[in-house]
């Protein structure tokens, strides 16, 4: 089955920018979508199909995929985005979807 | 508006069985793809289960066997029946609609519930 891998942990400093990646073999011929999930509350998605953002989350957040890693880049942290990331895909070969293991941002 | 409620979830010992709910509003189920995901105690999002519009379903490979997913058009609600529940199973289970990108071969989910907790144990 397909796997995905995401750092378990990210720090990054106020007003500064965040990158999170999501490994996968391959992952560049898959669509990548990411999820924001704060303590005790839903996961939101922020960005879906590699890039593009779902109405109302701000454009300080993007993604892209390239090779074998996904990114979610965060510009201009605010300390409202500490929060657990995912990274998701589909496996087509199973009808299964994928989460990746999560990341934790912190904001410093 | 898109809602999703959840309800159901409780204490039960292992082997027993629960039935969780969804009910959904602001949209029609039975047109769209849904999903189960569920996060166990600290722990990461885990897949459990998908209905495609058509009614055909797909499990995890940790709950196959054990749980089915079901609809009920008239209600507009979803339905996730476990049996032969394990301490492993224990988790806040979430139900969310999934978008379909064709053309990607893709989905994602843009609507979740606040979830339901299931805990497993004697």
């Amino acid at each position: 089955s397909y796997v995905l891998t995401q750092p378990p942990s990210v720090s990054v400093p106020l007003g500064q920018t965040a990158r999170i990646t999501c490994g996968g073999n391959n992952i560049r011929s898959k669509s990548v979508h990411w999820y924001q999930q704060k303590p005790g509350q839903a996961p939101v998605l922020v960005v879906y199909d590699d890039s593009d953002r779902p109405s109302g989350i701000p454009e300080r957040f993007s993604g892209s995929n390239s090779g074998n890693t996904a990114t979610l880049t965060i510009s201009r942290v605010e300390a409202g985005d500490e929060a657990d990331y995912y990274c998701q895909v589909w496996d087509s070969s199973s009808d299964h979807v994928v989460f990746g293991g999560g990341t934790k941002q912190t904001v410093l | 508006e898109v809602q999703l409620v959840e309800s159901g979830g409780g204490l039960i010992q292992p082997g027993g069985s629960l039935r969780l709910s969804c009910a959904a509003s602001g949209f029609t189920v039975s047109n769209n793809y849904m999903t189960w995901v569920r996060q166990a105690p600290g722990k990461g999002l885990e897949w459990v289960s998908i209905i495609y519009s058509g009614g055909s379903t797909y499990y995890a490979d940790s709950v196959k066997g054990r749980f089915t997913f079901s609809r009920d058009n008239s209600k507009n609600t979803l339905y996730l029946q476990m049996n032969s529940l394990r301490a492993e199973d224990t988790a806040v289970y979430y139900c969310a609609r999934a978008r379909r990108l064709t053309t990607a071969g893709t989905t994602y989910f843009d609507y979740w519930g606040q979830g339901t907790l299931v805990t497993v144990s004697s």
